[in-house]
């Protein structure tokens, strides 16, 4: 049930592009994307609903497939403070009628100068 | 306007032992959210409150407990202690299921 990421790792320099990708065996209602920088707690980014509708990051932008149940992270000219480890959560409907979050394992982002 | 906070930021403990975790949600969230992180690993959810009753469970053993105060607070116990529960323990809260805001986490060593 836990998403897929893929790739584990990415190592980029300053100013290039970068995709992650999310996916899942289960219908996804929603997905949900959170940066974690090494120490400290995850920062939400963005969200994803299905239907299209998006709430989140100026600077980044993110595409939900709900027929392929993927999601893709996309990092346009990235700058030295993308580096963490990205997550990304989908939300199964839990049996109390509340959604129940699930993260992947996240993908190790480096940015260099 | 503080976010969410936890305490203690870091412990010990010994196997069989029994910890106790906290949380304050950011102001105006109502929902506190557990997880535990493995080194390595995405946030394991654990549970959520809201109102004061828990509304929502992971797969965790019923050794994991907790509680939400009227102001929103939230505690998780853990009982019986198992090397394996050795995690950074992460609390987020929300107002709506759309955005939750993690605490900086708690780190539990059990020896």
């Amino acid at each position: 049930q836990q998403p897929v990421q893929s790739p584990q790792a990415v190592i980029l320099r300053e100013g290039e592009d970068a995709v992650i990708n999310c996916s899942s065996s289960k219908a996804l209602y929603s997905v949900h994307w959170y940066r974690q920088k090494h120490g400290e707690a995850p920062v939400f980014l963005m969200i994803l609903l299905k239907g299209g509708e998006q709430k989140g990051h100026d600077k980044i932008s993110a595409s939900f497939n709900e027929k392929k149940q993927q999601s893709s992270l996309y990092l346009t000219a990235s700058q030295l403070s993308y580096s963490g480890t990205y997550f990304c959560g989908t939300e199964r409907l839990g049996t109390g009628g509340s959604y129940i979050p699930t993260f992947g394992r996240g993908t190790s982002l480096i940015v260099h100068p | 306007d503080a976010g969410v906070t936890q305490s203690p930021t870091h412990l010990i403990k010994t196997r069989g032992q029994q910890v106790t975790l906290r949380c304050s949600p950011k102001s105006g969230h109502d929902t506190v959210s557990w997880y535990q992180q493995a080194l390595g690993q995405g946030p394991q959810f654990i549970f959520q409150y809201y109102e004061e009753e828990e509304r929502q469970r992971g797969n965790f053993p019923d050794r994991f407990s907790g509680h939400q105060f009227p102001n929103y607070s939230s505690e998780l116990n853990v009982n019986a202690l198992l090397l394996g529960d050795s995690a950074l323990y992460l609390c987020a809260s929300s107002q709506s299921r759309y955005e939750q805001y993690f605490g900086p986490g708690t780190r539990l060593t059990v020896t």
